[in-house]
């Protein structure tokens, strides 16, 4: 019931592509779900995040799309360039709860 | 300095060694958290720090002992350490008490390697 499950492992997409990441859960409880981002040698950054009260929240050229009735939400990048090179990782959140459940990651290369 | 600091940032030691982590954060939060990060895996909680207070332990081995001697530092002390807990060691704070999007700032990590 805690598990995020994240996928896929690793994407490779062109420069100027849309990479999607894509998260599912079974904790109805969860109510605020963040995206992080995370360079090498670097910890992990918060990207975007969203609560299940709206399906879609977009930040610049990052996209988060919620379906609630699916328990799934997915990341999305437009117009995706080599600096976004990075891993993502999905996580997810209830109430006041200080713990986060994160997904296994995935490691997304935009070629140039 | 600024947001959330580690040493040191790589670590090599022994199973017999006593060693500690340490992390800083100038942010001026009340929470910190120790996570430990595995290849392909998702980052696993390990101690959670609320006020100074511990406030979750999950089911981590006794061979790591942390200590929150106030708000703005947090250890991790290590000692006769197994290979499998080679892994990077992350910290992180937040403010605590935020009813809406509670954000976790992480440090850059401690790369560990046990022999």
């Amino acid at each position: 019931q805690q598990q995020v499950k994240q996928s896929p492992q690793s994407l490779i997409v062109q420069k100027g592509g849309i990479p999607i990441i894509n998260c599912a859960y079974e904790n109805t409880a969860f109510d605020y779900f963040p995206w992080y981002q995370q360079f090498p040698g670097k910890g992990p950054a918060l990207l975007i995040a969203i609560r299940p009260d709206v399906s879609e929240k977009k930040e610049g050229r990052f996209t988060i799309s919620f379906n609630k009735s699916a328990k799934q939400f997915s990341l999305h990048i437009m117009d995706s360039q080599p600096g976004d090179s990075a891993t993502y990782f999905c996580a997810a959140r209830m109430g006041s709860a200080r713990q986060l459940t994160f997904g296994s990651g995935t490691q997304l290369t935009v070629l140039p | 300095e600024t947001g959330v600091t580690q040493t040191p940032r790589h670590l090599v030691m022994g199973m017999t060694n006593k060693k500690s982590l340490k992390c800083e954060q100038h942010l001026g939060h009340n929470a910190m958290y120790w996570y430990k990060q595995s290849a392909k895996k998702p980052l696993e909680l390990m101690f959670v720090y609320n006020f100074k207070e511990q406030t979750e332990n999950n089911s981590v081995p006794s061979r790591f002992s942390p200590e929150c001697p106030n708000s703005s530092h947090l250890f991790l002390h290590l000692h006769t350490l197994q290979p499998e807990d080679s892994a990077l060691y992350l910290c992180a704070s937040s403010q605590a008490g935020q009813s809406l999007g509670e954000t976790q700032y992480f440090g850059p990590g401690t790369r560990l390697l046990v022999l």
